[in-house]
């Protein structure tokens, strides 16, 4: 089946840099994406969500990007906190039906003081 | 309670056993989701329920789990005869409505299998 995937597994930032976390989707039926954060022993998180008919979107110190000609999503964290450690998850569906979440393997982002 | 509960947080149980996990979702919210998550995975979709309609039980992986939710309530997810393979992390989210909305998690039973 389609998958969600992403372009690294592993990041490491100086604390108090910008991080980008990168993610590919196939699907191009999926009309709203989301990430999530999830730390250790700990269920997903939820940090930020964008629907199709907008390329851009903004919450506290992060910041979705949402490229749907070529079928590609981003998070940026701005001012890396140590809290900010954590496996990050993109995640895709699409509005109709069960709406279940097709989920990418993760990117662990590592804060380094 | 404030956000989804789930229990046990950790199960350790023989190959063979039968297994029941339980969620609580968040007050008010239609929409129930069951995902498993094996060690260093993403999370893969198993079960939907939405009020009392149907649930799409689409992604349970055998005939060996099932899952049932009353009304807008608890749900329990059940695995049959345990194998190895079925041990991870499982992970119920509600969501509030039919929309798209994001799905809130709890922390999950992690299951093992002996």
């Amino acid at each position: 089946g389609e998958s969600v995937g992403l372009h690294l597994p592993t990041l490491s930032v100086q604390e108090g840099d910008n991080s980008i976390i990168n993610c590919a989707y196939s699907n191009s039926a999926s009309d709203y994406f989301i990430w999530y954060k999830q730390e250790s022993g700990k269920g997903p998180q939820f940090i930020i969500d964008i629907r199709s008919n907008m390329d851009k979107r903004q919450g506290q110190r992060v910041t979705v990007l949402l490229n749907k000609t070529v079928k590609h999503l981003s998070l940026q964290i701005a001012a890396t906190q140590p809290g900010d450690s954590a496996v990050y998850f993109c995640a895709e569906t699409r509005e109709g039906g069960a709406q279940k979440l097709v989920f990418g393997q993760g990117t662990r982002l590592t804060i380094n003081p | 309670g404030a956000g989804v509960s789930q229990s046990p947080s950790n199960k350790v149980t023989e190959k063979g056993k039968d297994v029941e996990l339980r969620c609580d979702p968040i007050s008010g919210h239609t929409a129930l989701y069951w995902y498993r998550q094996r060690l260093g995975q993403g999370l893969e979709f198993l079960i939907y329920f939405q009020g009392n309609s149907a649930p799409d039980k689409s992604g349970l992986p055998s005939d060996r789990f099932s899952a049932e939710r009353t009304g807008e309530s608890v749900s329990t997810l059940t695995i049959q005869r345990t194998q190895q393979e079925d041990s991870a992390v499982y992970l119920c989210a509600s969501k509030a409505g039919r929309g798209n909305q994001p799905q809130h998690f709890g922390d999950g039973t992690r299951l093992s299998i002996l």
